[in-house]
């Protein structure tokens, strides 16, 4: 059974860093199948994609908060781990942790998602 | 960018009606185009995948189609279940875009 779960703080000031882990099991981060993707969704509003990781390492970013995010794993503990800098009120926004089917470049599995508020 | 416009924002629509939502590539993304229901308060589920294939557990009466820059998500008999808000996604190249999502209400 394939499960993916968020953790991190709920809250978070104005400039500081958001370091987001992901929990997955029922796979594993070295299947060349498979990825693990992070978007975000702001209070009300749509879906945003904000990077993905593949087993091999690759790396992909937001156009607009690539200088902003860091995307990394940690197969060891089936971890994939996602920070991003200097964050703002519009920053706040429910993240979500997904897999990724690589042969059909989908996303089948969600995680719960967990919201994360900007405020000082 | 690969920009996703879906259109409408919204519709509603009675039990038993026949629902169609389009969405529109900036530029063509062969049938790298995946479909997503998010139910209120809920995680997105995929629905459809490659445009046109059915994922494992969805029911039957949703379906996909197009290729190219035009795609459409048809929902043939709109359950009540139905209610939620429905987002296509590109993965032909990255960054991975979402379109802006249609509500769909039950009259």
């Amino acid at each position: 059974q394939v499960t993916l779960k968020e953790s991190g703080p709920v809250l978070v000031k104005p400039t500081e860093t958001l370091t987001l882990t992901c929990t997955v099991s029922g796979f594993s981060l070295t299947n060349v199948r498979m990825g693990v993707s992070w978007i975000r969704q702001p209070p009300g509003k749509a879906l945003e994609w904000l990077a993905h990781i593949f087993s091999n390492d690759e790396k992909s970013y937001s156009t607009s908060l690539n200088s902003r995010l860091t995307i990394s794993k940690d197969t060891s503990k089936s971890q994939v781990v996602l920070t991003m800098t200097n964050m703002d009120p519009v920053d706040t926004a429910t993240y979500y942790c997904a897999r990724i089917e690589i042969v059909s470049y989908r996303i089948d599995y969600w995680g719960q998602g967990t919201l994360v508020t900007v405020s000082s | 960018d690969i920009q996703m416009t879906q259109s409408p924002s919204s519709l509603s629509a009675s039990v038993g009606d026949r629902v169609t939502i389009t969405c529109r590539a900036s530029q063509r993304i062969s049938s790298y185009l995946n479909w997503y229901q998010q139910k209120p308060g809920k995680a997105p589920k995929l629905l459809i995948y490659a445009a046109s294939s059915l994922q494992s557990g969805v029911p039957s009466r949703f379906s996909g189609s197009g290729s190219g820059t035009d795609f459409t998500l048809t929902i043939s008999s709109l359950q009540p279940e139905d209610l939620a808000t429905y987002y296509c996604q590109q993965t032909y190249s990255t960054p991975w875009t979402f379109g802006q999502g249609t509500k769909v209400e039950i009259k």
